[in-house]
């Protein structure tokens, strides 16, 4: 089955500066890749998703990017701010079934 | 806020018990996927519900099992509690079909087997 790593597990930044996350999976057959931010005690929630013939998407400060020879997709978050302090977790699925997560990173944005 | 809805919020149990979980998709919505989330991890897929059938399972034993209802609302049963079982359980809605792949996620429900 699918196996999706993720890194860095936990990522510090200073307010203003650019995180970035990265993850790998495994099945080649995989084409569909969100990332969701959940905060404490809170759900998950989809901040943006990438499907397999699409190379990078952009939504205002949030970007991905997806190698499919590779087999590897990241999150960038430009100009950072103390509310995007949570935990980010990438995941991979055939066709939206048996999605997989990555472990998640923990993003801590200093003001 | 996502219109999935989660019941209870909160559960304990001792071990061998049962537990039934529900979700209430969101409108619209006919596909359900269930994850158990231990603490400090991702969320591991348990299974999917498609139309009132069970359409993909991950690594999860038997005595986690599911139920789809026609309005599309879901339960999750689980048999024979172990002290592991403890997690918070969510569901997600999405329509199955492609591009409204989205899963949206519902607030969970904390179960505390002791």
């Amino acid at each position: 089955g699918e196996n999706v790593e993720q890194h860095p597990s936990t990522l510090s930044v200073q307010e203003g500066d650019s995180a970035v996350i990265k993850c790998t999976y495994s099945d080649s057959a995989s084409n569909y890749f969100p990332w969701y931010k959940q905060e404490l005690g809170k759900r998950p929630q989809l901040i943006i998703d990438i499907r397999s013939n699409v190379g990078e998407k952009k939504d205002q400060r949030i970007a991905v990017t997806l190698n499919k020879t590779a087999k590897h997709f990241s999150l960038h978050i430009t100009e950072t701010q103390p509310e995007d302090s949570a935990v980010y977790f990438c995941a991979a699925s055939i066709d939206n079934n048996d999605m997989r997560f990555g472990a998640g990173t923990r993003l801590t944005v200093k003001p | 806020e996502t219109g999935v809805t989660q019941s209870p919020t909160h559960l304990i149990k001792t071990r061998g018990q049962q537990v039934t979980l529900r979700c209430s998709s969101q409108s619209g919505h006919n596909t359900v996927s269930w994850y158990q989330q231990a603490l400090g991890q991702g969320p591991q897929f348990i299974f999917q519900y498609y139309r009132e059938e069970e359409n993909g399972r991950g690594n999860f034993p038997p005595r986690f099992s599911g139920l789809q209802f026609p309005n599309y609302s879901s339960e999750l049963n689980v048999n024979a509690l172990e002290l592991d079982d403890s997690a918070l359980y969510l569901c997600a809605s999405s329509l199955a079909a492609a591009p409204q792949e989205t899963q949206y996620f519902g607030p969970g429900t904390r179960l505390l087997v002791l």
